[in-house]
């Protein structure tokens, strides 16, 4: 199957500082989506992302399609405590099918 | 709209035993997968839909069957639950399906099988 590799695993972090994470793939890819999932809940979309290059803003959140198109990164700007919870990479594989990494555990401490 | 439902919200099985988890969403959407979340291994594609009747195998389907009899259902059902099913079950939609259309959770079932 499609290899996602989603890094770092987990972050602490203070409040106020900024946070990045990354996702490569093994083969090129016309998509990349990045999902927020908070505590108890199912994952919400953050960004979609379709042109290689391309970088998009949500707020504090920015996220880049990668010139290679085998990987995206999302950053966060002036972290915030209702900013916990895991973020996932995800690509459009086949078809109607998502693949996500495995997700990077996002903690923030006032 | 109430979006994407599932029940029950928390469920303990003995081994062997059978269950359905229930999915339904309000909002016309084709596209439905059922997909599996383990601690630390995000998640895993079980089954889809790309609309009533037609159903399709995910990475990870064996131990589980699904059908597709009406827009707004897919149920979700395990013959005989293994103590490898502990997991958390999520639900979810989309209106085209893809990258192009983005996929609305419901917020889970966690199972237990002990």
């Amino acid at each position: 199957g499609q290899q996602l590799n989603q890094s770092p695993q987990s972050m602490f972090i203070q409040e106020g500082e900024d946070v990045s994470m990354n996702c490569t793939s093994s083969s090129i890819f016309n998509t990349w989506l990045w999902y927020k999932q908070d505590p108890g809940e199912g994952p919400v979309l953050l960004i979609a992302l379709y042109k290689a290059g391309e970088l998009t803003s949500n707020g504090r959140l920015t996220a880049q399609f990668g010139i290679t198109r085998k990987d995206s990164f999302l950053n966060i700007s002036a972290s915030i405590p209702s900013d916990v919870g895991i973020y996932f990479c995800s690509l459009e594989t086949s078809g109607s099918r998502l693949t996500f990494g495995e997700g990077t555990q996002l903690t923030v401490n006032p | 709209n109430a979006g994407v439902t599932q029940t029950p919200k928390f469920r303990i099985l003995k081994i062997g035993q059978s269950m359905t988890l229930q999915c339904t969403q309000d909002m016309n959407h084709n596209y439905m997968y059922w997909y599996r979340q383990d601690p630390g291994m995000g998640l895993k594609l079980i089954y889809y839909s790309v609309g009533a009747g037609i159903t399709d195998k995910g990475e990870v389907p064996n131990g589980y069957n699904v059908s597709r009899s009406t827009t707004e259902d897919f149920p979700l059902r395990l013959e005989l639950a293994a103590p490898s099913q502990t997991s958390v079950y999520f639900c979810a939609s989309s209106y085209s399906g893809g990258g192009n259309s983005p996929l609305h959770f419901g917020n889970g079932t966690r199972l237990t099988v002990t």
